[in-house]
């Protein structure tokens, strides 16, 4: 069975970081290019951050360019998203997303909510 | 604002067919890059709907189906039923963006 299991997610003052992990399991990870993708309560999803199975290849939204940090560890079938900066704009469920054929998501975790909030 | 466009709802009649559009621009769906759906209930992950524009993953009922015209794509619900009820998004490329995808804003099917 595929899992996507994020954790990390918490409630955080503005300017703080934060890091979200998500744990892959019943799949060969290293095979698979990675999406983080949120959702600010009561709004749509908005893509955030992808990673390639090598981590060569990783691109983000402009709205957390230059905070946000995707990274990825092969060996431990793992996903991070180390957040900066944070401010109530990232308010959100995250979820961690198996990207397929380089074009879709054809698996969501369950998702992790951060709050930032004084 | 997103840069695919999605009415924030529709609604049908149970056995009704309804369709939900997204409408993109020529530097997205114009371009000629698929177009994926995805389905959301209420507090729960998202789901595959639809990919490449008209694939549903195993599992998908055919009576949900995806098209692609010049710079919009549609889903289609045929025979509407109440367990449809949810929220919809489309998603595709755009080459005018530095991103791996774009989402439509999402669209809330009520059925009626």
């Amino acid at each position: 069975e595929i899992q996507l299991v994020e954790s990390g997610g918490g409630l955080v003052q503005p300017g703080e970081s934060l890091r979200l992990s998500c744990a892959a399991s019943g799949f060969t990870f290293s095979s698979y290019s990675m999406n983080w993708v949120r959702q600010a309560p009561g709004k749509g999803l908005e893509w955030i951050s992808y990673i390639s199975t090598n981590s060569y290849t990783i691109y983000y939204a402009d709205s957390v360019r230059g905070r946000f940090t995707i990274s990825r560890d092969n060996a431990k079938n793992s996903l991070s998203l180390l957040m900066s900066s944070l401010t109530d704009e990232d308010t959100a469920i995250y979820y961690c997303a198996r990207v397929s054929d380089s074009t879709h998501i054809d698996f969501w975790g369950q998702g992790t909510l951060v709050a930032v909030s004084s | 604002q997103s840069v695919l466009t999605q009415p924030p709802s529709v609604s049908g009649a149970p056995g009704q067919t309804i369709t939900i559009p997204c409408t993109g621009s020529g530097s997205n769906i114009g371009a000629g890059y698929d177009v994926q759906w995805y389905q959301q209930f209420p507090g729960t992950a998202p789901k595959l709907l639809i990919y490449d524009n008209n694939n549903r993953p195993s599992g998908v009922p055919d009576r949900f189906s995806g098209s692609k015209s010049g710079t919009s794509a549609s889903l289609a619900i045929t025979g509407l039923q109440a367990e449809d009820e949810a929220d919809y998004y489309c998603q595709t490329y755009d080459n005018s963006l530095s991103a791996w995808g774009i989402f439509g804003g999402g669209t809330k099917l009520t059925v009626l």
